[in-house]
């Protein structure tokens, strides 16, 4: 059984559409992530989620909306999507909130804005 | 602000050379060390970790010690193969500045690529 599971793979779309990516963890941890993965492999933390509550948002554009209906859940909506948005979006969770566990990650989507 | 520096690549190596990719990093509190691993359209895979000074982590023939004194953490290997062909990233979660749910902060990536 996949840990951490995110749909879809690829997500092609146009410029203005609203979109969402699904994020699904069976580790039952406490802690989920967004990161996004730029054309040069950066990899930049965006949100978390603790408890069902929002930790952190790192500058990141109020276009994009972490939803979390459960602990297992947290999903990405983006409205009003531009170019700059194309990149790959990872999902992870972890557990507790110490920063010493290590965080398990899904395969990523990869998002291109046409 | 936290932040991570590893050699950028691509490292091309041979079969069974040794491995070395450096690591540093700076941050405000006391951090817990990874690194991660990115194979070809895959997601990141923990390698590795340590979560104090001196701690030595290890896993599939990697190591790599958490030295506080010159804040790094080089990974290492003795002889690597072609299946160890990815993208290495180190990475810390600072435990000082809110704890783990502010999440990972990463080095840029270091592409390893073994040939026969």
């Amino acid at each position: 059984d996949t840990a951490v599971s995110q749909t879809p793979k690829y997500l092609v779309t146009q410029m203005g559409n609203d979109k969402s990516i699904k994020c699904e963890q069976n580790l039952g941890h406490d802690t989920m992530y967004w990161y996004k993965q730029d054309s040069k492999k950066f990899l930049k933390i965006m949100f978390s989620y603790n408890n069902k509550e929002l930790i952190i948002n790192e500058t990141v554009p109020n276009r994009f909306s972490p939803k979390s209906p459960d602990k297992a859940h947290l999903n990405l909506h983006i409205n009003s999507l531009e170019l700059g948005d194309s990149a790959v979006y990872f999902c992870a969770s972890s557990q507790g909130g110490l920063g010493n566990q290590p965080q398990h990650f899904g395969d990523g989507t990869r998002l291109s804005i046409l | 602000g936290d932040s991570v520096t590893q050699m950028e690549g691509p490292v091309t190596l041979s079969e069974e050379a040794f491995l070395t990719i450096n690591c540093t990093y700076t941050a405000t509190g006391y951090p817990s060390l990874f690194w991660y691993v990115q194979y070809p359209g895959e997601g990141l895979q923990l390698l590795l970790k340590a979560t104090k000074a001196d701690d030595k982590g290890s896993n599939k023939g990697f190591e790599a010690t958490y030295r506080k004194e010159t804040t790094s953490f080089h990974l290492e290997k003795g002889s690597v193969q072609v299946s160890d062909s990815a993208v290495y990233f180190c990475a810390l979660s600072d435990q000082g500045s809110g704890g783990g749910a502010d999440g990972l902060t990463f080095g840029k990536g270091t592409h390893l690529i073994i040939q026969p």
